[in-house]
């Protein structure tokens, strides 16, 4: 258990429907990240919180939004979903930034979204 | 997109065999991570290297950090069943606020 919860598990909705997937890091831990893996793309970094502000920005589509509340949980909304957003959709927390320290990422189990 | 070459794709072994995979890279990293995981599962993180050149064993499994800080290898010995899945290597440059890059991934089955 890497102390990362991710809700819900699995989630099956129609195209243009909107999802939230909900993430809580580890306790202490300050970032949270979101990283998409689909069959064809791998693992793809999406985007970065850090003590509830934003801090970095991967391949993440405009329909796309994240958020860090001030309990640190975070939320990665996804809306007019199309069959291809399709994937598993990961939560990873570490307890820094990159400002020197060296530390691991450590991910959720995931929640698999399927856009029918 | 990924920048990270990840070898082999695939392997199939026999049990009790040892395995080796590398990472490599056209990019510089500071840290090299490399996870495990599991069908329906997260990465499970394996090992950390944080230097150039550092040699790090976690049980079974070694890795290395290459010393161009370009590449990385992770090697398990004497495998055995529960080794299936898949083995992702990660890398994190400098100043890269924490998002790892990740390799495409080498799926491991172990022949009994």
């Amino acid at each position: 258990d890497s102390g990362v919860t991710q809700t819900p598990k699995h989630l099956i909705t129609a195209t243009g429907q909107r999802v939230t997937l909900r993430c809580s890091p580890r306790s202490g831990d300050l970032s949270v990240y979101w990283y998409q893996q689909s069959l064809d793309q791998g693992l793809q970094f999406l985007i970065q919180y850090y003590n509830g502000e934003e801090r970095a920005k991967g391949n993440i589509l405009e329909r796309f939004s994240a958020q860090q509340f001030p309990d640190l949980h975070s939320e990665l909304n996804l809306s007019s979903l199309e069959l291809g957003d399709s994937a598993l959709y990961f939560c990873a927390s570490s307890d820094s930034t990159d400002r020197g320290v060296n530390t691991e990422a450590f991910f959720g189990q995931g929640t698999r979204l399927t856009v029918v | 997109g990924q920048q990270l070459n990840q070898s082999p794709q695939s392997m199939f072994i026999q049990e009790g065999e040892d395995v080796s995979m590398n990472c490599t890279s056209s990019s510089i990293f500071n840290t090299w991570l490399w996870y495990k995981q599991d069908p329906g599962e997260g990465p499970v993180l394996l090992i950390a290297l944080y230097k150039a050149g550092e040699l790090t064993s976690n049980g079974r499994l070694t890795a290395q950090f290459g010393i161009t800080r370009k590449d990385s290898f992770l090697n398990i010995s004497a495998s055995i069943p529960s080794d299936v899945g898949i083995y992702f290597c990660a890398g994190l440059k400098a100043g890269s606020a924490r998002q790892l890059t990740f390799g495409s991934g080498t799926q491991l089955t172990v022949l009994p």
